[in-house]
């Protein structure tokens, strides 16, 4: 079975604090992978993609270790627009577009 | 950004009945487009794969009878649960992959269709 990992949370944090996320996953043939943010009862929506080492935006920074196949998630400067669910995904690898996503890490921003 | 519109977005119906769910990619083409159900406090769960053309490739403990998808354009994939029942009560959300992202695999999700069953 293929699987996605992540930390259980919850993460609650002040504004202004720093977070780390991480995820494992179990494929590895899996090529490309991302961070997707869902609010209560809505859809995910596309955070940051990771397809080699790691990337940055803003506050937000992915990392991504093959070796030890974990990608971690890092939010600087938290927000109280940061409360949300955040979704590790993989995709299958072997040409496949088909994701797999992690349960989820509920992350709420404090004041 | 690429927008892909489902709808109904909330739907109640008794059970026995069908309910058809659109999936709309509104400004990209996606000959590939993925339907997953996410129950309370689970993560999505990928139900099947709609190609356009050609038929769904269904996960492994999806009935395909029940869950009837068609992709008949590289816009528009529909799902239809036939015969409804409580348990099938969820929050099913449509993906696209937009083709001119080549290898890659950027997807974009619809709002989601929370159906309950009665």
């Amino acid at each position: 079975r293929k699987e996605v990992e992540q930390d259980p949370g919850p993460f609650n944090v002040p504004e202004g604090a720093t977070v780390a996320f991480n995820c494992t996953y179990s494929n590895s043939a899996s090529q490309s992978f991302f961070w997707y943010r869902q609010d209560c009862r809505k859809e995910p929506k596309l955070l940051m993609s990771v397809y080699s080492s790691g990337n940055e935006d803003g506050r937000f920074t992915a990392q991504l270790n093959r070796a030890s196949q974990y990608i971690s998630l890092l939010i600087r400067d938290s927000k109280l627009s940061d409360s949300a669910t955040y979704l590790c995904v993989g995709d299958s690898g072997a040409g496949s577009y088909q994701l797999t996503f992690g349960k989820g890490t509920k992350l709420s921003v404090i004041p | 950004g690429a927008v892909v519109s489902q709808h109904p977005s909330w739907v109640i119906c008794k059970s026995g009945t069908s309910v058809k769910i659109e999936c709309r990619s509104l400004d990209f083409q996606a000959t590939t487009m993925f339907w997953y159900r996410q129950f309370p406090k689970q993560s999505l769960m990928l139900m099947a794969t709609s190609n356009e053309g050609s038929k769904a490739t269904y996960e492994q403990g999806v009935e395909k009878d029940k869950f009837l998808i068609n992709h008949a354009s590289l816009t528009l994939s529909t799902l239809t649960v036939t015969s409804a029942h409580p348990e099938d009560s969820s929050f099913y959300i449509c993906s696209a992959r937009d083709l001119s992202a080549g290898l890659k695999n950027i997807q974009y999700f619809g709002a989601g269709t929370r159906l309950s069953v009665l």
